[in-house]
């Protein structure tokens, strides 16, 4: 009965190759995010989606690129991976965007190492 | 640009003390706060949010936080510590209108608790 989950909980892969991160959430939310954990825990917004149009993109490379095939799928994939991507990449739901509905909650995460 | 300051990096309290972790805000218009807990290895956890109303905001586990506008704050507050509580703390920050949609966090505060 997990509310956000993603796959895998972790991934280790060279230098240049090309990967994706799935996320789902059984919450019946409108609204999902991607966000980048660094190695000194700050927290940063990536990507988020909502009803499957992108309404936050942040500054990162295109290499990364969100996908929503629905609703309940927000899918994070990385091109030709570099070392400064290694984090813990967190998924989040929320059941839309005004204060009332948008409290967020969180997948497990998925630690991604580059070498 | 809104911005969250947690000015302590770690905070260290006994068993059966009162905890305090500091939290303080800019944003423009009214803010919407947050805090979140993240315990290792797992994602970031809901603890409580302030929209409006009382400023005083109850939330899970026993925590409580309580928005102060004159001093843009909104800091995290226990009557009893447990060892359980031990953890990483986030602060977060998002601004009124219907285009605030991004979360800012801040960097989190390590809350030890000692036996």
């Amino acid at each position: 009965d997990t509310a956000v989950s993603q796959t895998p909980k972790y991934l280790v892969t060279q230098m240049g190759n090309d990967k994706s991160i799935k996320c789902e959430q059984n919450l019946g939310h409108d609204t999902m995010y991607w966000y980048k954990q660094d190695s000194k825990k700050f927290l940063k917004i990536m990507f988020s989606y909502n009803n499957k149009e992108l309404i936050i993109n942040e500054t990162v490379p295109n290499r990364f690129s969100p996908k929503s095939p629905d609703k309940a799928h927000l899918n994070l994939h990385i091109n030709s991976l570099e070392l400064g991507d290694s984090a813990v990449y967190f998924c989040a739901s929320s059941q839309g965007l005004r204060p009332s509905t948008d409290t967020q909650y969180f997948g497990p995460g998925t630690r991604l190492t580059v070498l | 640009a809104q911005s969250v300051a947690q000015p302590e990096d770690q905070v260290n309290v006994a068993e059966g003390n009162p905890l305090t972790v500091k939290c303080t805000y800019s944003v423009s218009g009214n803010p919407y706060l947050f805090w979140y807990v993240q315990y290792p290895n797992r994602g970031l956890q809901f603890l409580l949010k302030y929209i409006t109303g009382d400023n005083l905001v109850k939330g899970s586990y026993g925590f409580e936080a309580e928005f102060n506008k004159s001093q843009t704050s909104f800091h995290l507050k226990k009557p009893s510590a447990l060892v359980s509580d031990s953890a990483l703390y986030f602060c977060a920050v998002r601004g009124p209108g219907a285009g605030s949609y991004q979360l800012t966090f801040g960097k989190g505060t390590k809350l030890s608790v000692i036996p």
